[in-house]
């Protein structure tokens, strides 16, 4: 079974700094990773997903993460950090051989992403 | 286009008695999928309905259990219900496509009390 280890359950980081959100997944076939963040009270919205090609994906609201197959990392970056990008991230993979899903989503524990004015 | 919607938003039932919570997909999906965000446990996979079958199911009791409607709505029945089973309840719809993309409804607040 995947598995998804999200190492920190809060960031703080001051605004208008830089912010890595860390990602490692288990697996070590072919693998499909998204990122979801979801705002206070309110259902997930994808950020960013890597399926294949380049391994620097760039996704919504600023976010980029850069897929490392030899690290089983899916790191989440952002240059510059706003207050509305407060909210909890989540980390996911999936199995491409799964047959659409059979699954679902693995996520990892989430990481809360606390902007410091 | 409309997103997934979900309902109701919040639901309130006591200890043992049933809740049913609902979940109609984008237009033009097929598969639903079923997710437990409760406290503390993160996000876990529970139901995938795809054109009206159950295909899979994750850790869950049998108690957990829904259906899928010819138009592709999806229905969560949580039977005998206990504390435990207070969380936020996502649902998600996907096109049936071979990657999983999948997009999230707002949730459904279940407290158990």
């Amino acid at each position: 079974a995947q598995s998804v280890t999200q190492l920190d359950s809060q960031v703080p980081v001051f605004e208008e700094a830089p912010v890595e959100l860390r990602c490692n997944y288990s697996s070590s076939v072919s693998v499909y990773l998204f990122w979801y963040v979801q705002y206070p009270n309110q259902g997930l919205q994808l950020l960013l997903k890597y399926l294949s090609g380049s391994t620097l994906v760039k996704g919504i609201n600023g976010f980029e993460a850069e897929f490392n197959k030899s690290q089983t990392s899916f790191h989440l970056r952002k240059p510059s950090v706003h207050i509305s990008d407060t909210a909890e991230y989540f980390c996911a993979v999936s199995d491409p051989h799964s047959g659409g899903g059979a699954d679902g989503l693995t996520f990892g524990k989430g990481t809360h992403l606390i902007i410091q004015p | 286009e409309a997103g997934v919607t979900q309902s109701p938003t919040h639901l309130i039932k006591t200890r043992g008695q049933q809740a049913t919570l609902r979940c109609s997909p984008i237009s033009g999906h097929t598969s639903v999928y079923w997710y437990q965000q409760a406290l503390g446990l993160g996000l876990q996979f529970l139901l995938w309905y795809d054109e009206g079958e159950e295909r899979n199911r994750g850790n869950f009791p049998p108690r957990f259990s829904g259906r899928q409607f010819p138009n592709y709505s999806s229905e969560l029945n949580v039977n005998a219900l206990e504390l435990e089973d207070s969380a936020l309840y996502l649902c998600a719809s996907s096109p049936g496509t071979t990657y999983n993309e999948q997009f999230f409804g707002p949730g459904t607040r279940l407290t158990v009390l």
